[in-house]
């Protein structure tokens, strides 16, 4: 079974710009979860999608939203970039997410760069 | 606020040795923890797990203890290897919640 799936895997913008990454999740999973990564910091969650709902959101500005679609592939949307934007976005997938001893798996990760 | 705490950033182990990883959560709500590996630039991998209903899970060189009472758990790695340096995150989740909750990372460095 594939993994999850994150594009790209890198990408430099400069401020202001806005910026969309994609995640595929793992086949079958529905729930498909942000997060950012900073260097020194742990993994501060996004937001949770859920059959093409967002379910849960974390403490980050509006700038910062995302979607579903009907085959839980997932979209995270950056708009008016700053330089502290910069960081490891990680996207993760569970069946359920979070509930009777689920798993999440993450992907790759998209690496962003803010100039 | 931080619901789930790793209070060590770091720690140093030579190889062969046993290394401890220690992680503390304060809600009791949550009934499922996990441990993830993470190498720089890539996503973490899941490592073990261990259900509220155990204090003890083992798999291969890694178990995991749960000190319900404490609201604490540990990772044990036994022997210790190069190859295990990494960070490692615990991260906690309730059956009536939605979200996965991470602590802040314990950077593992084994010494060859």
């Amino acid at each position: 079974k594939a993994g999850v799936t994150q594009t790209p895997r890198y990408l430099i913008k400069t401020r202001g710009q806005q910026v969309t990454l994609s995640c595929s999740p793992i086949s079958g999973h529905r729930s498909v979860s942000w997060y950012q990564q900073t260097p020194g910091q742990g993994l501060q969650f996004l937001f949770e999608y859920f059959s093409e709902t967002q379910r849960n959101k974390g403490n980050f500005p509006g700038r910062f939203s995302g979607r579903q679609f009907s085959n839980s592939r997932s979209e995270m949307n950056v708009s008016t970039l700053e330089l502290g934007d910069s960081a490891l976005y990680l996207c993760a997938s569970s069946f359920l997410q979070g509930r009777g001893g689920e798993t999440q798996y993450f992907g790759p990760g998209t690496r962003l760069l803010v100039l | 606020d931080q619901q789930v705490k790793q209070n060590s950033p770091s720690l140093s182990v030579q190889e062969g040795r046993i290394s401890i990883l220690n992680c503390d959560y304060t809600n009791s709500m949550f009934d499922y923890f996990l441990w993830y590996k993470k190498y720089p630039a890539e996503g973490p991998t899941f490592l073990i797990s261990i259900s509220s209903i155990k204090d003890k899970n083992e798999d291969g060189r890694f178990t995991v203890f749960l000190n319900k009472s404490a609201k604490h758990l540990s990772l044990h790695i036994v022997p210790s290897q190069p190859g295990d340096s990494a960070v490692y995150f615990c991260a906690a989740s309730a059956e009536t919640g939605n979200q996965f909750y991470f602590g802040t990372g314990t950077s593992l460095t084994v010494i060859p």
